[in-house]
């Protein structure tokens, strides 16, 4: 099955800075890779996404790009805020398969006012 | 819209007890998937239910836990016996069809004692 490794665990920038947290797969065939902000007594929520043909996608702050070759991905925040604060994971799937979403562990990311 | 729901939001309940947990997919989405997810861990499979196709169990950690979903729409996941390593967070999803975004509800805290 899938294998999704995500680092840091932690990861603390002041704010107006950049954040980046990255993450690295190992089944070829997975082809969509969400990501979700959780925040702390609430659900993941989904913040951005990129699929497989595409090596870049940005909205706004935030943006994620995708290595099919080297099957990593990262994302990147930029001029984060204190709202940024949260729990992200990040996720792959082959959705040509069973389609249950396999997670990194997670970054706490804090961002000092 | 109204988002994934589900209830209670918490449990607390006695070791060897029965537990049922409830989800309410958004309106009209096909696909309902149960996550759990771990103090300090990242969010694990549990099952999955597309139309009225037979569930996808492989992620279900024992013969404890069961799932059904009725009318295509409301899922109970329900746990017998309960052991203290099922505290987790029990987390819901839906999505419009297989092969689609992921949305989540709030969770279930279940604290066993």
């Amino acid at each position: 099955g899938e294998n999704v490794e995500q680092h840091p665990s932690t990861l603390s920038v002041q704010e107006g800075d950049s954040a980046v947290i990255k993450c690295t797969y190992s089944d070829s065939a997975s082809n969509y890779f969400p990501w979700y902000k959780q925040e702390l007594g609430k659900g993941p929520q989904l913040i951005i996404d990129i699929r497989s043909n595409v090596g870049e996608k940005k909205d706004q702050r935030i943006a994620v790009t995708l290595n099919k070759t080297a099957k990593h991905f990262s994302l990147h925040i930029t001029e984060t805020q204190p709202e940024d604060s949260a729990v992200y994971f990040c996720a792959a799937v082959d959705q040509t398969g069973a389609n249950n979403l396999f997670f990194g562990t997670g970054t706490r990311l804090t961002v000092i006012p | 819209g109204a988002g994934v729901s589900q209830s209670p939001s918490n449990k607390v309940t006695e070791k060897g007890k029965d537990v049922e947990l409830r989800c309410d997919p958004i309106s009209g989405h096909t696909a309902l998937y149960w996550y759990r997810q771990s103090l300090g861990q990242g969010l694990e499979f549990l099952i999955y239910f597309q139309g009225n196709s037979a569930p996808d169990k492989s992620g279900l950690p024992s013969d404890r836990f069961s799932a059904e979903r009725t009318g295509g729409s409301v899922s109970t996941l329900t746990i017998q016996r309960t052991q203290q390593e099922d505290s987790a967070v029990y987390l819901c999803a839906s999505s419009p069809s297989f092969q689609e975004t992921q949305y989540f509800g709030p969770g279930t805290r279940l604290l066993v004692l």
